[in-house]
């Protein structure tokens, strides 16, 4: 089983749409978990941490469900400028600093 | 611009020359990380650094990769007699000083390594 496993995608949505990406992780041990986005031929960059409680930051909503060690992401009302590929990540377990990268999900939002 | 910071953006280099990147961390960041990307592949933890300390290597190949972060000036991830299979982007983030579990690490814009 990978360590951190996302949907494949791509996923293709027109404007204002919803859209939701999964994860998975393997290590029961993680303590820290985060979606970056990552734009063609770029850095990632850090989208938000999640927390055990859930969160949310204007459009975007993180669900973090430890017992069965899956993390998700919502994005509401997609703007064009929401097309990338996001990236789950979580600590490796052990450590508070070695993050462990999903492969990501590629996200187009067509106007 | 306080971000972190990379150079060179791109580097090409034939087989059995020497790679060496560079890394300034964010203003005011004492951690250092390096990751490595492989063509439609995750990123991968190499190392991990403080101020003269490697402090995790476990994800540096065994040969040929060192990684340095002296007292003064940025960090160097070197890559020596390199192969074809060390094309990748190479990206480097930074951290302040951690505090519990949650080490939020802002990345450079990558240095892309071409061997040829």
């Amino acid at each position: 089983r990978k360590e951190v496993e996302q949907d494949p995608g791509p996923f293709n949505v027109p404007e204002g749409a919803t859209v939701a990406f999964n994860c998975t992780y393997s290590n029961s041990a993680s303590q820290s978990f985060f979606w970056y986005r990552q734009d063609c031929r770029k850095e990632p960059k850090l989208l938000m941490s999640v927390y055990s409680s859930g969160n949310e930051d204007g459009r975007f909503t993180a669900q973090l469900n430890r017992a069965s060690q899956y993390i998700s992401l919502l994005i509401r009302d997609s703007k064009l400028s929401d097309s990338a590929t996001y990236l789950c990540v979580v600590n490796g377990g052990g450590s508070n600093y070695k993050l462990t990268f999903g492969k990501g999900t590629l996200l187009t939002v067509n106007p | 611009n306080a971000g972190v910071m990379q150079n060179p953006r791109h580097l090409v280099r034939r087989r059995g020359q020497e790679a060496r990147l560079r890394c300034s961390p964010m203003k005011g960041h004492s951690h250092v990380y390096w990751y490595r990307q492989l063509p439609e592949e995750g990123l991968k933890f190499m190392v991990y650094l403080q101020k003269e300390n490697i402090i995790d290597e476990s994800g540096m190949p065994k040969e040929r990769f060192s990684a340095e972060f002296p007292k003064e000036g940025p960090s160097i991830l070197r890559i020596q007699q390199v192969v074809r299979g060390d094309s990748a982007a190479y990206f480097c983030a930074s951290s302040p000083l951690q505090r519990g579990s949650y080490n939020e690490q802002f990345f450079g814009p990558g240095t892309r390594l071409t061997v040829l």
